[in-house]
């Protein structure tokens, strides 16, 4: 079984429409991340999380909000999913001392109508 | 955050050793020098990671240059799994890490 497990994989909404993006891992790690891909671009940040009570907001975080349910557990709300927010979304976590070395989930394909 | 310069793409043939570059000449003192590749249709993975001296591990090399201002992963025999997009990135904290747009390798047969 995968490590990091991110559901559902891929996932077509209107605009307007709520819609969360959940994280799962086996890892035992404590710190947890969301990454949104746009083609031809690298990953950016949107929030991050070092244990359940904390929660920062990464590069891009407007019209996104997570929720961290347990160590285990890193979800990913767009409140109100706009078109531009068509993207791909990787969860990763990673734990010290190499908190460096992030694992990635599969990814989610997001697309926005 | 200081910066990374990589080509867009590279090009090797299979088996033969793949030199990709990256150059960093606003790194910090602090910050480590960390190498990512992200094959076809999944995520990235963690290749390599440096500070000041050369490193190597059962994936890649990477050599930093005396003045870190520049860097170079190195695979020693490229297989056609290693086509990827390898991402240069400066970290100094453990998080936010600020992939670029990375440098696309093609290897061919």
């Amino acid at each position: 079984d995968a490590d990091v497990t991110q559901t559902p994989r891929n996932r077509i909404t209107k605009t307007g429409k709520r819609i969360m993006l959940e994280c799962s891992q086996t890892k035992g790690h404590d710190r947890m991340y969301w990454y949104r891909q746009d083609p031809g671009l690298g990953l950016r940040l949107i929030y991050y999380s070092f244990d359940v009570k904390d929660i920062n907001k990464g590069e891009i975080s407007d019209g996104y909000s997570v929720s961290r349910q347990a160590q285990a557990k890193f979800s990913l709300s767009l409140e109100s999913a706009i078109p531009n927010q068509t993207a791909l979304y990787f969860c990763a976590t990673s734990a010290a001392p190499r908190a460096y070395e992030q694992y990635f989930g599969p990814g989610t394909r997001l697309t926005v109508t | 955050d200081a910066k990374t310069t990589q080509p867009n793409s590279m090009e090797s043939n299979e088996e033969e050793p793949v030199h990709l570059p990256c150059n960093h000449s606003t790194i910090s003192g602090t910050d480590y020098i960390h190498w990512y590749r992200q094959l076809p249709s999944q995520g990235p993975e963690y290749v390599i990671h440096g500070l000041t001296s050369n490193v190597n591990n059962r994936m890649a090399s990477l050599a930093i240059a005396e003045d870190r201002k520049s860097s170079t992963l190195i695979l020693h025999r490229a297989t056609l799994r290693d086509a990827a997009v390898y991402y240069c990135i400066l970290a100094n904290s453990g998080y936010a890490l600020n992939f670029g747009k990375g440098t696309s390798l093609l290897v061919t047969p």
